[in-house]
């Protein structure tokens, strides 16, 4: 069955110093691959999607990687802040005959310490 | 403002009671999903809706049933049938375009068993 993989323990980084969260999967061909981010008690919220043909994608001090042979999407967050602890879930989509559906890992906690 | 609104913010269901959820959007998406998120795990589609008076099962539909009578709004009922409701609920809405589209969330309802 289709697995998507994201380290369950929390992660906990310096401020300042680059967050980076990895997102594995199996048993699956995905054409797109999003990364949201969720606070406590309220609902996720979509940061970047990047598709099976592209490498990479930057949005500001947001970066992410996709790497269809090693099944694996890298998230990067530079110059990280306090502000950025949350945690991150990544969801793969389009992949065969899947109806705008998602297959969504269950997130990693990020904690940015001052 | 557009977004998605959910509501209630909390719920308590007893034994043997149906209960509906409520959730509108205002983005004008034709797409709108119900998920179910519980501790440690992704989230899991519960229903989901492509147009009005249309809508289609998720992985895990058994115990609850939604309506989609006007393109703003999705209910979700939970019933009785349900053995192990208690989770976070979350409502989702998309555009419908060619290629996949970020999907945007409402701030969740938690249902909890008396």
């Amino acid at each position: 069955s289709q697995k998507i993989e994201q380290n369950s323990e929390a992660l906990n980084i310096q401020e300042g110093k680059t967050a980076t969260l990895t997102c594995n999967y199996t048993n699956y061909s995905p054409a797109y691959l999003q990364w949201y981010r969720q606070d406590p008690g309220r609902g996720p919220v979509f940061l970047l999607l990047i598709r099976e043909n592209e490498k990479e994608k930057r949005k500001e001090r947001l970066k992410v990687t996709f790497d269809t042979t090693l099944k694996q999407s890298l998230f990067h967050i530079t110059a990280s802040q306090p502000a950025d602890s949350a945690t991150y879930l990544c969801a793969l989509g389009g992949g065969g005959d899947s109806n705008y559906q998602l297959i969504w890992g269950a997130g990693t906690k990020l904690i940015i310490k001052p | 403002d557009g977004g998605i609104t959910q509501s209630p913010k909390y719920l308590f269901r007893k034994e043997g009671q149906n209960v509906t959820l409520s959730c509108e959007q205002n983005l004008n998406h034709d797409a709108m999903y119900w998920y179910r998120q519980d501790p440690g795990q992704g989230l899991r589609l519960i229903y989901y809706s492509q147009i009005v008076n249309d809508f289609q099962k998720g992985d895990i539909a058994e115990g609850y049933s939604v309506s989609r009578e006007k393109k703003e709004s999705f209910p979700l009922t939970v019933t009785s049938a349900q053995k192990n409701p208690t989770a976070f609920y979350l409502c989702a809405s998309s555009m419908m375009r060619q290629g996949f589209q970020p999907q945007h969330f409402g701030d969740g309802t938690r249902l909890s068993i008396l």
